[in-house]
């Protein structure tokens, strides 16, 4: 049972436009959730997070918004920038389940 | 400057020998967790730990067992190697409480089992 997913394993976007990375989740006892970003031959780190209490958390270039009632998630990035090419994780808590990851691609 | 620490980047092992990854973290956190990292599986957890002597099962720990003498190591041990453990290892650490704490990780060991 995978309590959090992302559908979308790649997503190739333009330099400077916006890019969406979206997940959705099943358990709703969730009380945050997390984003890390993971360069090649390198671990995660931590991008972003959100409060469960919350819709949006912003921090810089990078916004997340939760909708509770769809059970959904995505990360905003403006404007994309070639060092934000990594594969990008959602987690949730306690145990910090994670998504499979979507690869991002900023094309020039 | 936090710190986790995995004792290898690169391990290769031979099918049916005990294998110790060890993980090290200076920041004092209270837990501990140790994942695999797999093309289009993502990132499992396998076991995780809250305090020293402390441990609990994650998501995929047939094969796999830890231990945590110390609060600032934990160590995944694979009783009996298999081919398909052959995979990115990951740990992290983080402080516990009931605010939101971000885990770090370490920069993983890459192990191969022949």
């Amino acid at each position: 049972d995978q309590q959090v997913k992302q559908n979308s394993p790649s997503l190739s976007v333009q330099e400077g436009r916006i890019s969406i990375l979206n997940c959705d989740y099943t358990n709703s006892m969730f009380d945050y959730f997390l984003w890390y970003k993971k360069y090649p031959a390198e671990g995660p780190t931590f991008l972003i997070s959100i409060s469960s209490i919350k819709d949006k958390n912003e921090d810089g270039r990078f916004t997340v918004f939760l909708n509770k009632s769809a059970k959904h998630l995505s990360l905003h990035i403006v404007p994309s920038q070639p060092g934000d090419s990594a594969v990008y994780f959602c987690a949730g808590d306690d145990k910090i389940i994670f998504g499979k990851g979507t690869r991002l691609h900023i094309l020039p | 400057d936090v710190k986790v620490t995995q004792s290898s980047r690169y391990l290769v092992k031979r099918t049916g020998e005990k294998v110790f990854l060890e993980c090290v973290q200076d920041m004092d956190h209270e837990n501990m967790f140790w994942y695999r990292q797999d093309p289009g599986l993502g990132l499992r957890l396998i076991y995780f730990s809250y305090d020293v002597k402390m441990k609990e099962k994650g998501d995929i720990p047939e094969g796999y067992s830890v231990s945590r003498e110390k609060k600032e190591r934990f160590s995944l041990i694979l009783e009996s190697a298999s081919t398909n453990q052959t995979s990115m290892y990951l740990c992290a650490s983080r402080s516990s409480g009931p605010a939101l704490s971000e885990q770090f990780f370490g920069p993983g060991t890459r192990l191969t089992v022949l």
